[in-house]
């Protein structure tokens, strides 16, 4: 069975920083492009990051360029996003997804103060 | 960067009759490999969002077959021919032809 699960979501200051992990499993993982994808409360899906298969090509929408990164491992079937400098519009729900297989449940992350 | 465009955005239906989503590209989603990755997702209330057309019109797995997606180039189509109650939620059409991108999404709710 194919899963994502993600982790890592919590309430954070303004400023702040907070990782998120996924982990998965049921599926060639090592072949796959991962994304990350948030949904902000009673919004749409918005793209926030890819990397390709093997993490030498990273990309990001322009609201989050120089304040997350996205990485993987390869040889644990993880991704993550390392999200500093955050601020109150990145509250969201936090979807890993490789978007043509699979999406996980979500994880919840909060700014606020 | 691929702008997606869903109409109606919003389409009450009658449980048992047709309903129909479309969706436009702001530019052709043939990638240069051939293929079009072109999706439909199903979010339910208070669910993740779930898959149910890859590259235009292959139902994943799981997925009743009154669901099916057509199209090409840069417009369109889901349709689902016979709506039941549990079809009821936002449906968004992605592209990850060019990076990933989403439509608005398509909230569709019994008459």
């Amino acid at each position: 069975e194919v899963q994502l699960v993600e982790s890592g979501g919590g309430l954070v200051q303004p400023g702040g920083s907070l990782r998120l992990s996924c982990a998965a499993s049921g599926f060639t993982f090592t072949g796959s492009w991962m994304t990350w994808v948030r949904q902000a409360p009673g919004k749409g899906l918005e793209w926030v990051a890819n990397i390709n298969r093997d993490g030498s090509e990273k990309y990001y929408v322009d609201s989050v360029k120089g304040r997350f990164t996205i990485s993987r491992d390869n040889t644990k079937n993880s991704l993550s996003l390392q999200m500093n400098s955050l601020r109150a519009e990145d509250t969201a729900v936090y979807y890993c997804a490789e978007p043509s297989i699979s999406w996980g449940q979500g994880t919840m992350v909060t700014v606020s103060s | 960067d691929i702008v997606m465009t869903q109409t109606p955005l919003s389409s009450p239906v009658t449980l048992g009759q047709p309903a129909s989503i479309s969706c436009r590209s702001s530019q052709s989603l043939v990638h240069s490999n051939g293929n079009t990755y072109l999706s439909w997702l199903q979010q339910r209330p208070g669910q993740p969002p779930r898959l149910l057309i890859y590259k235009i019109s292959n139902r994943f797995s799981g997925v009743p077959d009154r669901f099916s997606g057509s199209g090409a180039g840069t417009d369109f189509t889901l349709k689902i021919s016979r709506v039941e109650a549990e079809d009821v939620g936002v449906y968004y059409c992605m592209q990850a032809t060019y990076l990933v991108s989403f439509g608005q999404g398509t909230k569709l709710e019994i008459k």
